[in-house]
Parts: structure tokens; C-alpha cells; sequence
């Protein structure tokens, strides 16, 4: 499975856009790019998902450059419930996917 | 639909007891998680199943710590002899199988055990 890096914790404010970038230099030719979000005293919950390209959905855009390489989660104008860790996770997709965690981002958003 | 379920939220127990956490996952999924994760720490994989079967057990930490879900259902974490490095929170998750619509995992909110 490959190694992500991500900032440890990143600020905001209120109405910004954020955007927080991963580093996964060692991703197989099937691997997906998968984040999940954790707040204080959850499991983790599912953001977005995506191979290449760019994928949005309700929640957030995912931007994947052509050598997949690195990947963006961007969050538009956050909101204080936005707080929480940011999940970076790197694997194939089949039907049993041993999610490898690492410490994640935390995000503060602030008034 | 109603998500994973976890009992208890929270369990203290004292260094040497026993202890068994619940998960009831979503309906339906046949894949069921469980993950440990330590303060200020990613969630790590312990073992996995799929229905009844066991098929990895390679994240256990030690043979004091036992999973089953002996009717493809509800799962049971039993830890034994508990020490205080036991002490993390205990996320249960569930997904649907291969060549489903999705393989997302499905996490409850955890079970909180401390040992004093």
C-alpha cells in the first residue's frame, strides 16, 4: 500500500476555501485515492473517492494531476463544523480494502 | 438506514480484566472492520471479516486480543488481560463486498476503553 504525507494541521477561517494537498509518490496503477474526514469522539465517515482527473460531489473536489502522484482535497467555503482531521488514503479497490490510516491533517476552522 | 452501531461507548477496566465490545454493522454488509487507534493517532487495522470468516488477523497485536462474528453479523472484540497499552478507542467498520457499487467503509462511533 503506498505512504501518504500530508500537513500535520492547517487553519482557517470561515467562508475561505481550503485546500489540502497529499503526497503519494509510490501509487500503483490500480490504487484509488480515498479521503475521509474524522470529528472529535467519530469514526471516520467517507469524503471522496477518485482514480484521475477531478471528482466533486456534495462535500468536496478532489484534484488529481496526470501522474497521480500528489492529490488535492478542496473544501469550499468552510464552515466551524468543517473542523475536524483529514485522511489521506491510498489503495486498491477491490472488495477488501485494508485502509492504512496515517496521522491525518487537522483542520481548525475559525470565526 | 441505521449506521454501525457500537457498545459500550465507553469501558474502564482495571489492568488484568477482561473485556468484549460490540459492533453491529450496517445490514446487509458482509465486510466488517475492526481498527484501533491511539490518541492523537490514525485508526490501525486489527482483523477482518467477511461474513462468519476470519481471513485477517495479521493487525492483532497480541493472542490476548480475539475477534468473532460467529453468524455473519454482529461482531465481538475481546480483549483479555487487558494493560494499559490496550487503553485506544475501538472502531468497528462495514462495507459491502466486491462488485458492489462501492466498497466504501462505513465506520461507527467507537468504543473508548481506558484500563487504569
Amino acid at each position: 500500500l503506498a505512504k501518504t504525507t500530508q500537513p500535520i494541521s492547517m487553519d482557517s477561517y470561515e467562508g475561505q476555501e481550503v485546500n489540502i494537498t497529499c503526497s503519494h509518490n509510490n501509487i500503483a496503477t490500480n490504487d484509488y485515492i480515498t479521503w475521509y474526514q474524522q470529528f472529535p469522539s467519530q469514526g471516520p465517515r467517507f469524503i471522496i473517492q477518485g482514480y484521475k482527473t477531478k471528482v466533486t460531489n456534495e462535500v468536496a473536489s478532489l484534484f488529481i494531476p496526470a501522474d497521480r502522484k500528489s492529490s488535492t482535497l478542496s473544501l469550499p467555503r468552510v464552515s466551524l463544523s468543517d473542523t475536524a482531521v483529514y485522511y489521506c488514503l491510498v489503495g486498491d479497490n477491490t472488495g477488501f480494502q485494508k485502509l492504512v490510516f496515517g496521522t491525518g491533517t487537522r483542520l481548525l476552522v475559525s470565526p | 438506514g441505521a449506521g454501525v452501531s457500537q457498545s459500550p461507548r465507553y469501558k474502564v477496566a482495571k489492568r488484568g480484566q477482561d473485556v468484549a465490545l460490540r459492533c453491529d454493522p450496517i445490514s446487509g454488509h458482509v465486510s466488517l472492520f475492526w481498527y484501533q487507534q491511539a490518541l492523537g493517532q490514525g485508526p490501525e487495522f486489527l482483523t477482518y471479516f467477511q461474513n462468519e470468516a476470519q481471513l485477517d488477523k495479521s493487525g492483532l497485536p497480541s493472542d490476548r486480543f480475539f475477534a468473532e462474528r460467529p453468524e455473519g453479523s454482529v461482531s465481538t472484540l475481546k480483549i483479555q488481560r487487558t494493560q494499559q497499552e490496550d487503553s485506544a478507542v475501538y472502531l468497528c467498520a462495514s462495507s459491502l463486498p466486491v462488485g458492489t457499487s462501492t466498497d466504501t467503509q462505513y465506520f461507527g462511533p467507537g468504543t473508548r476503553l481506558t484500563v487504569l
